[in-house]
């Protein structure tokens, strides 16, 4: 099992749809988050930090639950210009400190 | 500001050659970082920085050297390419370490026939 999973996709949702994804981590030890959007054949570019519960950035929502150990992303009134593949990425603390990086989920809003 | 900078954007190399890519970032940032990406693979981390002069094996480091020389600038050598680091190659830096929010470089498509 990799240490941050996140679902493929590709979810496909139309234009206004609020989508959510989940990532999902299982070292205890991740202490910051974050979610990073990347355009085909772009470089990744942070869309949000987590270091706590939560954080809201517009239409975006990222939400931490460590009791569970996954975060969330929920998107609203999705735009066409959101799609993109979303990358979740955990920051493990500890004597083996590292950023452990998920595959990402693509998301392909409709007209 | 230019943020980061790789060159070059695409390089075709045989087996055996050997080859050297170049990042650069005017941010002042202490951490640098070289990823590749593979279908699959998701980011993986080959070497990196904590500051001038100095730098650090990532998890996939076989096959690649780095320096470090100015804390502008972080290379990353090919010294004997081989089919398998057919890959597009990240650079990213950071003010602080890996907890911090990376700025990444546009990537190099590297292609080893």
């Amino acid at each position: 099992r990799k240490e941050v999973e996140q679902d493929p996709g590709p979810f496909n949702v139309p234009e206004g749809a609020t989508v959510a994804f989940n990532c999902t981590y299982s070292n205890s030890a991740s202490q910051s988050f974050f979610w990073y959007r990347q355009d085909c054949r772009k470089e990744p570019k942070l869309l949000m930090s987590v270091y706590s519960s939560g954080n809201e950035d517009g239409r975006f929502t990222a939400q931490l639950n460590r009791a569970s150990q996954y975060i969330s992303l929920l998107i609203r009134d999705s735009k066409l210009s959101d799609s993109a593949t979303y990358l979740c990425a955990a920051f493990r603390t500890g004597n083996n400190r590292k950023l452990i990086w998920g595959l990402g989920t693509s998301l392909a809003v409709n007209p | 500001n230019a943020g980061v900078t790789q060159t070059p954007k695409f390089r075709v190399l045989k087996t055996g050659q050997s080859m050297t890519l170049l990042c650069a970032q005017d941010m002042n940032h202490e951490y640098m970082y070289w990823y590749r990406q593979d279908p699959g693979m998701g980011l993986r981390l080959i070497h990196y920085s904590v500051g001038e002069g100095t730098t650090a094996k990532g998890e996939v480091p076989d096959g690649y050297n780095v320096s470090r020389l100015k804390k502008q600038n972080f290379l990353l050598g090919l010294e004997s390419a081989a089919p398998s680091q057919t890959s597009v190659y990240f650079c990213a830096s950071s003010y602080l370490g890996q907890y911090n929010e990376q700025f990444f470089g546009p990537g190099t498509r590297l292609t080893v026939l």
